[in-house]
């Protein structure tokens, strides 16, 4: 099976950086995804890595390093409206590639 | 294009009743797939499909079932609602099997009592 470990809380000012690390172990791996969800909304899709390195879009980046089995998911210039919960997920082994979920990381960003 | 479109995004149900969540998506995408989440929790997969007439189970399948007659719908199948199954649903699509980008629905959340 697959197991992803992030961690549950990070706490950030506005303005500063902050990095939302993803461990996984998965019998098989073909790339590494993460999602935002704001309360009560649904997953929105940010980056997908499947190559090692790092991945720009806007202040969002993530990196993804396949020896050691991690990624992270990097936002510069926090805005109050990044305070969501940031998933990983990793496509599992199997035709279909479904996506499996870690358990989400809950940033706050203070004023 | 409305992408994906779940309904209904409230309902509230007894023990043992029976329900249907439809999920529709305009996309032409051939992957689907039901997720539920629970608070605190990641999103769990239930079924799955990889096109018209084709479906799997996911992570959690048991209460549940699917089917999938036409690229567009996917409905999930709540057999006898148990207290268990209160939860957030999530339908989502995409194009092909390499990518990882999910279009998610705006979700249903259900209550048994």
């Amino acid at each position: 099976g697959q197991s992803l470990e992030q961690p549950s809380e990070v706490t950030a000012v506005e303005g500063a950086i902050v990095q939302i690390n993803c461990t996984y172990q998965t019998s098989g791996f073909y790339g590494l995804s993460w999602y935002q969800q704001h309360d009560g909304g649904a997953p929105t899709f940010l980056s997908y890595n499947a190559l090692d390195g790092l991945e720009e879009t806007g202040r969002f980046s993530s990196f993804l390093s396949r020896s050691d089995s991690y990624g992270y998911l990097l936002l510069q210039e926090l805005q109050m409206k990044d305070s969501a919960s940031y998933f990983c997920a990793v496509r599992a082994p199997g035709s279909a590639r479904q996506l499996t979920f870690g358990s989400g990381t809950q940033l706050t960003v203070l004023p | 294009n409305a992408g994906v479109t779940q309904t209904p995004k409230f309902q509230v149900l007894k023990t043992g009743q029976s329900m249907t969540l439809q999920c529709a998506q305009d996309m032409n995408h051939e992957y689907m797939s039901w997720y539920r989440q629970d608070p605190g929790m990641g999103l769990r997969l239930i079924h799955y499909s990889v096109g018209a007439g084709i479906t799997d189970q996911g992570e959690v399948p048991n209460g549940y079932n699917v089917s999938r007659s036409t690229t567009e719908d996917f409905p999930l199948r709540l057999l006898s609602a148990a207290p268990s199954q209160t939860s957030v649903y999530f339908c989502a699509s995409r194009p092909h099997v390499d990518t990882g980008e999910l279009f998610f629905g705006e979700g249903s959340r259900l209550t048994v009592l």
